[in-house]
């Protein structure tokens, strides 16, 4: 597609219930990040991709939090044992370089924990 | 550790003003620094990237400036429309080893009175 693109957009589960969030980069971008936003907030940085390489994953708050990006392209993050903290809007973001690229982000899956 | 601060939080116009929207970052080893316009509800939309060894990019009536050394950027908007109306987010990105992620601050909120 034209650009990156996020699903589910809305996804609302209850807390202990494990969670998918996918990201769809923009085609030949081999950088890709996720970030996370909480109301009010600007985006906070989780996890980026170089290739299929997480290359630098700082930003995961604890060990509940993983990402996967096995063929270099399609992106998984995934959330076990959610918590109602975790309610925020989870936010994707393709580079075609990864240094001093431009970033492009998409519309972000809303994730609300009940 | 990168701290991105933008001021003012929020700021009202009547349409038509030209207005100034200021960032500052505390650490200035930066390859690049990117503005985004994030609409309610919304993804964020790419305004405009400097790169470090630039002073300024415009693109229409968007003016943004870099003052690596000091750690600050300022996004100017000339004749203010009701359409602005949004949050404004600063995002300096980081040296080689960190990949260009991006750190954002909190975000200017943009209202356009017609």
């Amino acid at each position: 597609g034209a650009g990156v693109s996020q699903t589910p957009s809305n996804k609302v589960t209850e807390k202990g219930k494990y969670v998918e969030l996918r990201c769809d980069p923009i085609s030949g971008h081999t950088a890709l990040y996720w970030y996370r936003q909480s109301l009010g907030q600007g985006p906070e940085f989780l996890i980026y991709f170089q290739g299929t390489g997480a290359a630098d994953d700082s930003g995961l708050p604890n060990d509940r939090f993983f990402a996967v990006r096995p063929e270099g392209s399609v992106s998984t993050l995934k959330i076990q044992r959610t918590e109602r903290g975790d309610s925020a809007v989870y936010l994707c973001a393709s580079s075609l370089s990864g240094v001093t690229g431009e970033l492009f982000f998409g519309e972000g899956s809303r994730l609300t924990v009940l | 550790k990168q701290e991105v601060t933008q001021i003012p939080a929020a700021l009202s116009v009547p349409e038509g003003e030209n207005l100034v929207l200021n960032c500052s970052f505390t650490d200035s080893a930066i390859y690049n620094l990117q503005w985004f316009r994030q609409d309610p509800g919304k993804g964020l939309t790419s305004l405009l990237l400097i790169q470090s060894s630039q002073r300024e990019q415009t693109s229409g009536r968007l003016n943004a400036s870099l003052d690596k050394s000091s750690g600050r950027s300022t996004l100017y908007i000339a004749a203010s429309q009701p359409g602005d109306s949004a949050t404004y987010l600063c995002a300096p990105g980081g040296e080689y080893n960190q990949g260009g992620k991006l750190i954002f601050g909190q975000g200017t909120e943009l209202s356009v009175k017609p």
